[in-house]
C-alpha cells in the first residue's frame, strides 16, 4: 500500500515560472516531511523539510506548504531556474518504537524548467 | 571521505549470479540504510542499521537479498542468484543519530550501484 502520493509525475516550466509539485499521505503518525532532490546519477540529497506544527516554511526560492487536516503538503519553486531540472521527491516518516526513522516516499517528480 | 561512497558505481551480472554491492558512510554516522531505486521509481527501503541494535531488514524482498554492517562503517548488500526484476539503483544513505530531531533527521545519500541482470 502505497502511504505517500506524489503528483505530478513530471513537470514543465518556463524560467522563472512557479513550480509546484503535491504529495498526500495517510498515515497520521506521520510527523517529518522532507523533501529530497535527485540530479541524474546521483543520490538524493535533502532540500527542505517540515514538522506538521507549522503551515508552511520557506528557504529562498523553496517553500513548503503544509495541510495537515487534509494531510497533504507540497513543494513551491519560485523563480524556476534551469538549474533546477532534477527529479524531486516527498517522503514522510514517524518516529518508530526503536530509534529508527523510516522515511516512505513518494515515486518522484521529473521536473523540467525550460530556458 | 566526505561524503558516501558507494563501489561498484555500476554492475552488470548475468541472471542466476551473486552480486556484493559496498558502502562506505559518511566517518561518524551511526545509522546506515539500504534503499533500492527502480527506473522512474520511488525509493524502496530495504534494510536500516543503527549501531550495535539488530537491523531492520522488515524492507528486504526476498530472503535472496542480505546486508550487514562492520560496526558503524562499511556495508554489503548481496544479492543471491539475481533475477532480472533485481535490476535496479542501489542507494546507500547514513545518517547521525535518527530520531532525535534537528540533524538526524537528514540523510546523506551515495550516488548508488547501477545493477543490470541480464
Amino acid at each position: 500500500q502505497q502511504q505517500v502520493k506524489q503528483s505530478p509525475q513530471s513537470l514543465i516550466v518556463q524560467k522563472g515560472g512557479i513550480s509546484i509539485i503535491n504529495c498526500a499521505y495517510e498515515n497520521t503518525a506521520f510527523d517529518y516531511f522532507p523533501w529530497y532532490q535527485q540530479f541524474p546519477g546521483k543520490g538524493p540529497a535533502l532540500l527542505i523539510a517540515i514538522r506538521p506544527d507549522v503551515s508552511e516554511k520557506k528557504e529562498g526560492r523553496f517553500t513548503i506548504s503544509f495541510n495537515k487536516s487534509a494531510k497533504q503538503f507540497s513543494l513551491h519553486i519560485m523563480d524556476s531556474q534551469p538549474g533546477d531540472s532534477a527529479t524531486y521527491f516527498c517522503a514522510a516518516s514517524a518516529l518508530s518504537s526503536g530509534s529508527a526513522r523510516q522515511l516512505t516516499f513518494g515515486s518522484g517528480t521529473q521536473l523540467t524548467v525550460l530556458p | 571521505g566526505a561524503g558516501v561512497s558507494q563501489s561498484p558505481s555500476n554492475k552488470v551480472t548475468e541472471k542466476g549470479k551473486d552480486v556484493e554491492l559496498r558502502c562506505d558512510p559518511i566517518s561518524g554516522h551511526t545509522a546506515l540504510y539500504w534503499y533500492r531505486q527502480r527506473l522512474g521509481q520511488g525509493l524502496e527501503f530495504l534494510i536500516y542499521f543503527q549501531g550495535n541494535s539488530a537491523p531492520d531488514k522488515s524492507g528486504l524482498p526476498s530472503d535472496r537479498f542480505s546486508a550487514e554492517r562492520t560496526g558503524e562503517s562499511v556495508s554489503t548488500l548481496t544479492i543471491q542468484r539475481t533475477q532480472q526484476e533485481d535490476s535496479a539503483v542501489y542507494l546507500c544513505a547514513s545518517s547521525t543519530i535518527p530520531g532525535q530531531g534537528g540533524s538526524g533527521e537528514k540523510l546523506f545519500f551515495g550516488s548508488g550501484t547501477q545493477l543490470s541482470v541480464l
